[in-house]
């Protein structure tokens, strides 16, 4: 089954640094790359997510890039705040499959 | 819409106690699944329905953990006996579809189970 590394496992920035987060991939059939972020004791949310026909997708200060050659993608984001601190989690699925996830990576943003 | 709607938020029972989790996806969704967050495990899928019907429970760790879906706007996930390596947080999640523009998956709140 797909296998899913994320890291780091946890990120310090001061608030305006940007702040990026890495997974890879075992399987090179997945095709669908989400990253939900997860506030300290709420649900994980769904803040931006790529499909692989596409090498970089950008959102405001998100933005998420793909090489399916190497099987990595990465979370980018920029003029970090205060706000931005949470636990981000990785995943990835190939066609009909169901969400293989990431371990996580708990970012704590400094003002 | 309110959202996946999960109860109890939270639940501390005692070894050997039968616990039951319940939750209501969003209206419409035909998909809903059951994941268990610990800090070692992270975010492990447990069970998926479509449309009612179980698909894949793989992911269900023993006999002692079953989950049904009597009809679209309700789910329970239930563990008997309970033992204290349950303790987690149990997320219900739903979406439209299992893939394509519609697969998103919305989360609910989670129940935090303790068991003693």
């Amino acid at each position: 089954g797909e296998n899913v590394e994320q890291h780091p496992s946890t990120l310090s920035v001061q608030e305006g640094d940007s702040a990026v987060i890495k997974c890879t991939y075992s399987d090179s059939a997945s095709n669908y790359f989400p990253w939900y972020k997860q506030e300290l004791g709420k649900r994980p949310q769904l803040i931006i997510d790529i499909r692989s026909n596409v090498g970089e997708k950008k959102d405001q200060r998100i933005a998420v890039t793909l090489n399916k050659t190497a099987k990595h993608f990465s979370l980018h984001i920029t003029e970090t705040q205060p706000e931005d601190s949470a636990v981000y989690f990785c995943a990835s699925k190939e066609g009909y499959s169901t969400l293989t996830f990431g371990k996580g990576t708990m970012l704590l943003v400094s003002p | 819409d309110a959202g996946v709607i999960q109860s109890p938020r939270h639940e501390v029972t005692e070894m050997g106690q039968e616990v039951t989790l319940r939750c209501k996806p969003i209206s419409g969704h035909d998909y809903l699944f059951w994941y268990r967050q610990t800090m070692m495990r992270g975010l492990e899928l447990l069970i998926y329905f479509n449309n009612n019907v179980p698909i894949d429970d793989s992911g269900m760790p023993e006999d002692r953990f079953s989950a049904k879906m009597p009809n679209a706007s309700f789910s329970t996930l239930k563990i008997q006996p309970s033992e204290p390596r349950d303790s987690a947080v149990y997320f219900c999640a739903s979406s439209w579809a299992l893939e394509g523009a519609y697969n998103e998956q919305f989360f609910g709140p989670g129940t935090r189970l303790t068991v003693l």
